[in-house]
């Protein structure tokens, strides 16, 4: 079983809709949480942290539950620019740190 | 967020060539930097922990002679890619170990794309 698993999607929206989707996780010892953005022949970057009491960041919505081991990211109002795929990335102290990746969660954003 | 800055790329090369990548944090020391590599439609994969001062931890499957690292400074990194064979042709990337708010993540360079013929 992967350590982290998400819905490869994709995801086809118009512009202004919502899209939300989720990530699973294998390891309950994880404990640090983010997303990341990746373009397409880019390097991924960091979108957010996801914290345990769930947070914001403008348009982007992110929450953890630990105790199905799942994480979620919502998108309101999306912009062609959100057209992305998003990873779900996790890390323990016990695997030193190490970041586990999801393959990725493809979403595109039609006008 | 930190930056990492990564040299070449691009590579185009024969088989049978040696590949050099070069890993910079820019605004920052990292004592800590990590290889991966991606194929298309793939998620990333680990290749290996670089350690200032000391040598890599290869994670499985990994061939630590075909991959040599060089971690000889705070900023630099060093992937060397020997003896290059078109199954090796991927997008390598680099990160740094950084803080984002009060959660230890990484920070990716642009990566290189090794392209071997």
């Amino acid at each position: 079983r992967k350590e982290v698993e998400q819905d490869p999607g994709p995801f086809n929206v118009p512009e202004g809709a919502t899209v939300a989707f989720n990530c699973t996780y294998s390891n309950s010892a994880s404990q640090s949480f983010f997303w990341y953005r990746q373009d397409c022949r880019k390097e991924p970057k960091l979108l957010m942290s996801v914290y345990s009491s769930g947070n914001e960041d403008g348009r982007f919505t992110a929450q953890l539950n630990r105790a199905s081991q799942y994480i979620s990211l919502l998108i309101r109002d999306s912009k062609l620019s959100d057209s992305a795929t998003y990873l779900c990335v996790v890390n323990s102290l016990l695997n030193d740190y190490k970041l586990s990746f999801g393959a990725g969660t493809t979403v595109t954003v039609r006008a | 967020g930190a930056v990492v800055s990564q040299h070449p790329s691009w590579v185009i090369c024969k088989s049978g060539t040696s590949v050099k990548i070069e890993c910079r944090s820019l605004d920052f020391q990292a004592t800590t930097m990590f290889w991966y590599r991606q194929f298309p439609k793939q998620s990333l994969m680990l290749m290996a922990t670089s350690n200032e001062g000391s040598k890599a931890t290869y994670e499985q499957g990994v061939e630590k002679d075909k991959f040599l690292i060089n971690h000889a400074s705070l900023t630099l990194s060093t992937l060397t890619v020997t003896s290059a064979h078109p199954e090796d042709s991927s997008f390598y990337i680099c990160s740094a170990r950084g803080s984002s708010g009060s959660q230890e993540t990484q920070y990716f360079g642009p990566g290189t794309r090794l392209l071997v013929l």
